[in-house]
């Protein structure tokens, strides 16, 4: 299958601080990702849908001035969350798929963890 | 939108089978998926129903049916390292997911 890496892994950061995660696309070109949070035993939410080229869509409920999304390139997404405070700290996972919507399955990263202290 | 219900946990033992119900009321749906969770990893892509009918992957299989806006997941011969979350999602126009609650397996020896 295809392969979505995510970087960094893990991340602790001071609150009032900012951090970027990463969302590269390995073997493909991801004309859409998708950036979800999950909180401890809780399931995925998805936070924001990322086109490539163009302004990323949020969920209802998310910050878009918080949670800032940018999708320069078809292998490339970041997210960064801004002035981070310690109830920001959750798992946020990318996805990414090809356009058409034909494809069977998302490919996960392996998702980020920020401890915000 | 999408909201899809599942059960918050089953347990079972090596060897049994297990069903995991997923019922869904949305707009737009083009299929159903599950995907597979072990606790601090990513979720990982079990299988997809677009058409109503039965999907069997190895030891899993899914089902669908669309009349009924259900799903579910069967698990069989389980084993040890099946205990994880499993999540069902439902797919939208351009490959947005939206997930279920998670139900947690636990399998006991």
């Amino acid at each position: 299958g295809a392969v979505v890496s995510q970087h960094p892994s893990w991340v602790i950061c001071k609150s009032g601080t900012s951090v970027k995660i990463e969302c590269r696309s390995l073997d493909f070109q991801a004309t859409t990702m998708f950036w979800y949070r999950q909180f401890p035993k809780q399931s995925l939410m998805l936070m924001a849908t990322s086109n490539e080229g163009s302004k990323a869509t949020y969920e209802q409920g998310v910050e878009k001035d918080k949670f800032l999304i940018n999708h320069a390139s078809l292998t490339l997404s970041t997210l960064t969350v801004t002035s981070a405070h310690p109830e920001d700290s959750s798992f946020y996972i990318c996805s990414a798929s090809t356009l058409g919507g034909t494809g069977t399955e998302a490919f996960f990263g392996q998702g980020t963890r920020l401890t915000v202290v | 939108g999408q909201s899809l219900e599942q059960p918050s946990e089953v347990t079972a033992v090596e060897g049994a089978i297990v069903q995991i119900n997923c019922t869904y009321q949305t707009s737009g749906f083009y299929g159903l998926s599950w995907y597979q969770q072990h606790d601090g990893g990513a979720p990982t892509f079990l299988s997809y129903n677009a058409l109503d009918g039965l999907e069997e992957t190895g030891r899993f299989s899914s089902f669908l049916s669309r009349s009924d806006s259900y799903g579910y997941l069967l698990l069989q011969e389980l084993q040890m390292k099946d205990s994880a979350s499993y999540f069902c999602a439902g797919k939208a126009a351009g490959n947005k997911l939206t997930f279920g609650g998670g139900t947690r397996v636990l399998v006991k020896p």
